[in-house]
């Protein structure tokens, strides 16, 4: 089954605590993305990546760190939570020839005290 | 840049009745997709339909309808007949393709709820 796989579902974790949420896809699509969404403003892109070594900023790359070392995996790196980045994360995926359709996650919920 | 606005927040009805959701987007590029998704209580995000820039036809999903006018920038979805399983998070959003990194920009969302 063609999906996206984000791990954990859930996360509560302390200031200052690095931390990572894993994605992977096994549709071998090559762009992958972080989105993290909060109440009133919808989902904003965190970063994105075009392919394998090929990562950039979204709008909002403050606090996070992405990797793309394969082409299933992209993972969300917070190297020092902070309350600020409690929010619901969603990685998501496309095909470079359908790029317009993105398959997303089931979401991470990231609780930072 | 581009952005999208969904100026209601939340909505209230009793099923059957219908609702319309309204969705404004702003873009120079005369080449764009998009979307609504709906978020369930549960979470995820559903994928409801894709529209191109270049397609103004409308369209109808069961009780699903979508009204696309470039004139006025807007993606205006509807449901007709509502039902206590539409009470969702309803999204809408815009994608420039690969020239923008392939990222959707979403509005804030409408909350939908449906009294039984």
């Amino acid at each position: 089954e063609a999906q996206v796989t984000q791990n954990p579902r859930y996360l509560i974790t302390v200031t200052g605590k690095k931390l990572t949420v894993t994605c992977s896809q096994n549709m071998n699509h090559e762009y992958m993305s972080w989105y993290r969404q909060d109440p009133g403003l919808g989902l904003r892109q965190i970063y994105y990546s075009m392919n394998v070594e090929v990562t950039d900023k979204g709008d909002v790359p403050e606090g996070y760190k992405v990797s793309r070392k394969e082409k299933r995996n992209f993972p969300l790196i917070l190297e020092s939570p902070s309350p600020n980045q409690t929010s619901l994360y969603f990685c998501a995926s496309s095909s470079r020839w359908r790029n317009e359709k993105l398959f997303f996650g089931s979401g991470t919920q990231l609780s930072v005290l | 840049a581009q952005k999208v606005t969904q100026a209601q927040t939340e909505i209230s009805v009793v099923e059957k009745e219908d609702v319309t959701l309204d969705c404004v987007y702003e873009t120079r590029d005369t080449t764009y997709y998009l979307f609504w998704y709906k978020q369930p209580p549960s979470g995820e995000l559903v994928f409801l339909i894709r529209r191109n820039s270049f397609d103004e036809q409308n369209e109808i999903s069961g009780r699903y309808s979508w009204n696309f006018q470039k004139s006025t920038s807007s993606f205006n979805f509807t449901i007709t007949a509502s039902q206590v399983v539409d009470s969702a998070v309803y999204f809408c959003a815009l994608n420039l393709g690969k020239a923008a990194g392939n990222k959707l920009t979403f509005g804030g969302g409408t909350r939908v709820l449906v009294k039984p």
